[in-house]
């Protein structure tokens, strides 16, 4: 079985610019999540879908960030503009139901914005 | 705002000994908890877990302990290898479906 799967591994872009990752949760999966983790710093949530539609996006940080999930499948997180801030790691993970079950995480994308 | 934090930012050990990492946590309702460990350029991969109507619980090589008294959680790895080497995070579940992770503490395991 695959995993979850993060796209790009890593990106480098300058302060201003957009930048869009991916994720490919395991098949099946209707739980979908995002987390950043900035440099020596806690995981932290941004959000979570069921299927396509947001079920809790009490931790996106700001209106610079757009998730979507068209069709229930894969994800993107838009960061528009990138602020240097917004460096870090952002990882998703997936699950097939809620409450501690199953949640496997994927490899992460490290976001540098210079 | 309540949180979970982490003692040590770092721990050198050597291989085969020992190894315990802490965490404290400041929710006296989290009612389940979660070791992930992080290795180089992978994402958190789940340890173990263990509710609050347990204090210990084992697994291979690996044991967690839960002191809700002073709200503390700790993992212990036995004869650590090389292998262990990582970032460990501690996560706390209040009920829901979203883990409140720690900062981590990094394993440093010297030959």
């Amino acid at each position: 079985e695959a995993g979850v799967t993060q796209f790009p591994s890593h990106s480098v872009i300058e302060k201003g610019q957009t930048v869009t990752l991916r994720c490919d949760p395991i098949s099946g999966h209707d739980n979908l999540y995002w987390y950043r983790r900035v440099m020596g710093k806690e995981i932290k949530f941004l959000l979570h879908f069921v299927k396509e539609s947001k079920q809790d996006e009490s931790g996106m940080p700001n209106n610079r960030f757009l998730a979507e999930r068209t069709g229930g499948t894969y994800s993107t997180l838009k960061v528009q503009p990138a602020e240097l801030e917004d460096s870090g790691v952002y990882f998703c993970a997936s699950s097939p139901g809620t409450v501690n079950y199953g949640y496997t995480f994927g490899s992460g994308t490290r976001l540098t914005v210079v | 705002g309540e949180s979970v934090g982490l003692h040590l930012p770092t721990l050198s050990v050597q291989e085969g000994d020992n190894s315990i990492i802490n965490c404290a946590y400041s929710n006296s309702a989290s009612d389940y908890f979660i070791w992930y460990k992080q290795e180089s350029g992978k994402g958190p991969q789940f340890i173990i877990d263990i509710r609050s109507n347990m204090d210990k619980r084992q697994g291979q090589r690996v044991t967690v302990l839960l002191n809700k008294t002073v709200k503390h959680l700790s993992l212990q790895i036995a004869a650590t290898q090389p292998g262990d080497s990582a970032v460990y995070f501690c996560a706390e579940n209040k009920g829901s479906y979203i883990p409140t992770f720690g900062r981590g503490t990094s394993l440093i395991v010297h030959p």
